[in-house]
């Protein structure tokens, strides 16, 4: 069973300042997605990255896929109140299948 | 286009009964997914389909069965329900490279 390892589990900081999440793992994957998850909703897509060193930014979030494709950061700039949320990570797999981490619950206080 | 459907959005079973959780799509995808999410926890993959008549099991599916008639439909269901079933359960379509979560169906077993 593939395993994503995501850290921290819970993250509570101030409006302004920056944040990193981390997903590691010790399984190859073809692709990494990130998800936000608001309460009573499902997931949503934050971004795809299918290239092992990719770099891709989306406004304050910065997204990274490790070398190996094993492991990926979230950073976030600047968290402003609306970033709150859980923020999911999750690998491809053969067949088309997604293992997802645990999740960062993330709470940006005014 | 409604996107990814699905029906009840809260129930409440006894332990024993059965019940179907029903999911449509309206986007000619393909691929169709069944997760369970755990309070604060990542997705689970019970169950997923590439295409109309073939189903696959994925991490959890003990308890569960589903069927994929057509392209637009996968029914979950839950045949003997028990008190390990209570979770949110969230059906998922895909396209390349994204998946497209419904909003949930919140299930109680009591």
């Amino acid at each position: 069973t593939q395993l994503l390892e995501q850290s921290p589990q819970f993250l509570s900081i101030q409006e302004g300042e920056n944040l990193t999440v981390y997903c590691n793992s010790s399984s190859v994957f073809s692709s990494l997605q990130w998800y936000r998850q608001e309460p009573g909703e499902g997931p949503v897509l934050l971004v795809t990255i299918v290239t092992g060193g990719e770099v891709k930014k989306l406004k304050r979030l910065t997204f990274q896929f490790g070398d190996a494709r094993k492991d990926s950061s979230l950073h976030i700039t600047a968290a402003q109140p609306g970033d709150t949320g859980l923020y999911l990570c999750a690998g491809e797999t053969s067949g088309s299948r997604l293992t997802f981490g645990e999740g960062t619950q993330l709470t940006v206080n005014p | 286009n409604a996107g990814v459907t699905q029906t009840p959005k809260f129930r409440i079973l006894k332990i024993g009964q059965s019940m179907t959780l029903q999911c449509a799509q309206d986007m000619n995808h393909n691929y169709m997914y069944w997760y369970r999410q755990d309070p604060g926890m990542g997705l689970k993959l019970i169950y997923y389909s590439v295409g109309a008549g073939i189903t696959d099991k994925g991490e959890v599916p003990n308890g569960y069965n589903v069927s994929r008639s057509t392209t637009e439909d996968f029914p979950l269901r839950l045949e003997l329900a028990a008190p390990s079933q209570t979770s949110v359960y969230f059906c998922a379509s895909r396209m390349v490279g994204t998946q497209y979560f419904g909003p949930g169906t919140r299930l109680l077993v009591l």
